[in-house]
């Protein structure tokens, strides 16, 4: 079965400070996203990387994805306030690209 | 910018009682997908559907969940009998080509079984 798993499941952090979030997942896969869930909301997308060593950044935030260690992560910089919210990372699998999502990593940024 | 809609926003039903959840995806795209997020749980796959057929469906995917593409432009998802476990967020998605395409998603159908 595939697995999903991300860490942490809640963070909290300092306006300014950095940090990441990892994604990590159980089957051969090239396609990975990240998404942005604001409360009641629906998922923004943040970033699509779909292939080995892919990096994209935009503003504080960018993703990396490695395919062989089937791992991806999005980093943090400098967080602000505006950039609390619950973000997921989805692995597309199989010839339908059914997506199957991480847990979610709640993140509060603090004064 | 083109994007995929839902109504309701919000259905409150009772037990047992049947629902009808509508997406209309964005109009170039020929893969759709239901998903249903429980409050405060992870996004999870229900079901997926292309050239009128399920491609795929998850275990959540029962004998009670139905999905329909009846006309060019709508596409739903209905919940024969509803549950108290069924209240959660369903979001539809759409995209445009198999393969390394990107899913976009409605903006979610908030449902409530009472």
């Amino acid at each position: 079965e595939l697995k999903v798993e991300q860490n942490p499941l809640f963070l909290s952090m300092q306006e300014g400070k950095n940090y990441t979030i990892y994604c990590n997942y159980s089957t051969t896969s090239d396609r990975l996203y990240w998404y942005r869930q604001d409360p009641g909301k629906s998922l923004e997308s943040l970033f699509v990387l779909l292939s080995n060593g892919a990096v994209k950044q935009e503003g504080r935030l960018m993703a990396s994805l490695d395919t062989k260690a089937r791992l991806s992560t999005l980093h943090i910089t400098a967080a602000v306030h505006d950039l609390s919210a619950t973000y997921f990372c989805a692995v597309d699998i199989g010839d339908n690209n059914d997506m199957r999502f991480g847990a979610g990593t709640r993140l509060t940024v603090k004064p | 910018e083109p994007e995929v809609t839902q109504t309701p926003s919000h259905q409150v039903t009772q037990m047992g009682q049947e629902v009808i959840l509508r997406c209309v995806p964005i109009s170039n795209h020929l893969y759709f997908y239901w998903y249903r997020q429980i409050l405060g749980q992870k996004v999870e796959f229900l079901v997926s559907f292309y050239n009128n057929e399920i491609s795929e469906k998850s275990e959540i995917f029962d004998d009670q969940f139905s999905v329909e593409r009846p006309d060019g432009s709508n596409f739903t998802l209905k919940i024969r009998s509803t549950k108290l476990e069924d209240s959660a967020m369903y979001f539809c998605a759409s995209k445009r080509t198999s393969g390394r395409a990107e899913q976009f998603f409605g903006p979610g159908t908030r449902l409530t079984v009472l």
